[in-house]
């Protein structure tokens, strides 16, 4: 596609399950990042991946967080054992270049646990 | 460490008015600045950035944004604003040794209300 796609957009998830949320850059990219945005707040760095490797994730909340990048296009963020905090809109973006270029951002995946 | 302070959360103009939105942040070196924009629902669009060079910088949508070293500031301004501006509005620093200009670090944003 012609831009950065999340699935799923919605999700639902009772405390304590497990999430899987996936993140499609755009095609050749070779940066990509990950974002958490929680509700009324600025989105704040998880991690980033330069091609299949995860750089810097720094930004991991917990290690109940866990993100992947495989084959350096598609990724995914699993979140384990979810509490009521992982609540927020978790958002990817991509980048062509090793960092300095336009990133592009998805719509995001708003995870609600109950 | 790095760090954005956007002060007004909620702002509120007239079609027609101008408009200025503040951004002050805290970098240890020569910052990139970006400023994007969110419309309910959608994921963040880049407004502009800043890396070097011309400290006012053109952005798409008529926005424009001045870099002042001095004042830590990237404040952004358009001088006519559209109802269809009305959206969450964030100022962003970027840097890092990994990620570089694009680790990004969001303020809280602030809301714009367009009154017709």
């Amino acid at each position: 596609g012609a831009g950065v796609s999340q699935s799923p957009r919605y999700k639902v998830a009772k405390r304590g399950q497990d999430v899987a949320l996936r993140c499609d850059p755009i095609s050749g990219h070779v940066s990509l990042f990950w974002y958490q945005q929680a509700l009324g707040q600025g989105p704040e760095f998880l991690t980033y991946f330069q091609n299949e490797a995860q750089l810097d994730k720094s930004g991991l909340p917990s290690d109940r967080f866990f993100a992947e990048r495989p084959e350096g296009s598609v990724s995914t963020l699993k979140i384990q054992r979810t509490q009521q905090e992982d609540s927020a809109v978790y958002l990817c973006a991509s980048s062509l270049d090793r960092g300095n270029g336009e990133a592009f951002f998805g719509q995001g995946t708003r995870l609600t646990v109950v | 460490a790095q760090s954005v302070t956007q002060p007004d959360i909620h702002i509120t103009v007239s079609e027609g008015a101008s408009l200025e939105l503040r951004c002050n942040y805290s970098y240890g070196a020569t910052p990139y600045l970006f400023w994007y924009v969110q419309s309910p629902g959608q994921g963040l669009q880049l407004l502009l950035k800043y890396f070097s060079g011309d400290t006012l910088v053109q952005g798409i949508k008529g926005f424009e944004a001045e870099f002042k070293r001095s004042q830590s500031s990237f404040n952004l301004r358009k001088p006519s604003v559209h109802w269809s501006d009305a959206a969450e509005y964030f100022c962003a620093v970027g840097g890092g040794l990994t990620g570089g200009g694009n680790k990004l670090t969001f303020g809280t944003g602030t809301q714009l209300k367009v009154e017709l």
